[in-house]
């Protein structure tokens, strides 16, 4: 069984540079998170999707980032503009019901951004 | 609210020798607890999860974990340290929908 796929893996831009990031889940995986690990923590989640709705969005910074799962498939993450606070790992995880049903999230390799 | 405290940022062990590694949690829910490491650039993966049943939980590659309600302990162990052991860990509380994750213990394994 196919992991969770992201991309790029790493990324370097200005501050106030635009960047995404793009997630796909494991097949049928009906939940998808985002989580940001800043360096030396432990990740924190942004944003949860199930299907193509948003069931948890208290933690995303709305002012600069946005996510959208449009077909209940991947998804993407934006920031725009960029700080530097924004350097860290962005983890996407999926599970396979809906929030809350006790699924083990799987998490993809994250995106590693640096932020100059 | 829920929370987890990982009392070690760092632990350094020799291969051989047995892992403990400890985390403290509070929850105002009946809670589910997991432990994930982290190898470099690769992602996290899980090793076992406390879902309400058998307070010791199994995990892989030898690692398990005792749920004790009356200390709010969720520690991590291993009898034998393996050089590939050498990863960060992350204790992980779930209550509801929301994972909140523990800060870390990084552990090096010495030959």
């Amino acid at each position: 069984e196919a992991g969770v796929a992201q991309s790029p893996r790493y990324k370097i831009i200005e501050k106030r540079q635009s960047v995404a990031f793009w997630c796909n889940p494991i097949s049928g995986h009906a939940t998808l998170y985002w989580y940001q690990q800043i360096l030396g923590q432990g990740p924190k989640l942004l944003i949860q999707f199930q299907n193509n709705g948003v069931v948890d969005d208290s933690q995303l910074p709305k002012d600069r980032f946005s996510a959208e799962r449009l077909k209940g498939v991947d998804s993407t993450l934006k920031i725009q503009p960029a700080k530097l606070e924004d350097s860290a790992v962005y983890l996407c995880a999926s599970s396979l019901g809906a929030p809350g049903q006790g699924e083990t999230q799987y998490f993809g390799p994250g995106t590693r951004l640096l932020v100059l | 609210a829920q929370s987890v405290t990982q009392l070690d940022s760092h632990v350094s062990v020799s291969e051989g020798t047995p892992v403990l590694l400890r985390c403290n949690y509070s929850s105002s829910y009946s809670p589910s607890l997991f432990w994930y490491v982290q190898h470099p650039n690769k992602g996290l993966q899980l090793l076992l999860k406390y879902t309400s049943a058998a307070t010791l939980v199994k995990g892989i590659n030898g690692f398990e974990a005792e749920f004790k309600k009356s200390e709010t302990s969720f520690h991590l162990t291993k009898p034998s340290a393996h050089m590939s052991d050498a990863a960060e860990y992350f204790c992980v509380v779930r209550a509801g929908n929301k994972l909140t994750f523990g800060g870390g213990t990084r552990v090096l394994v010495k030959p």
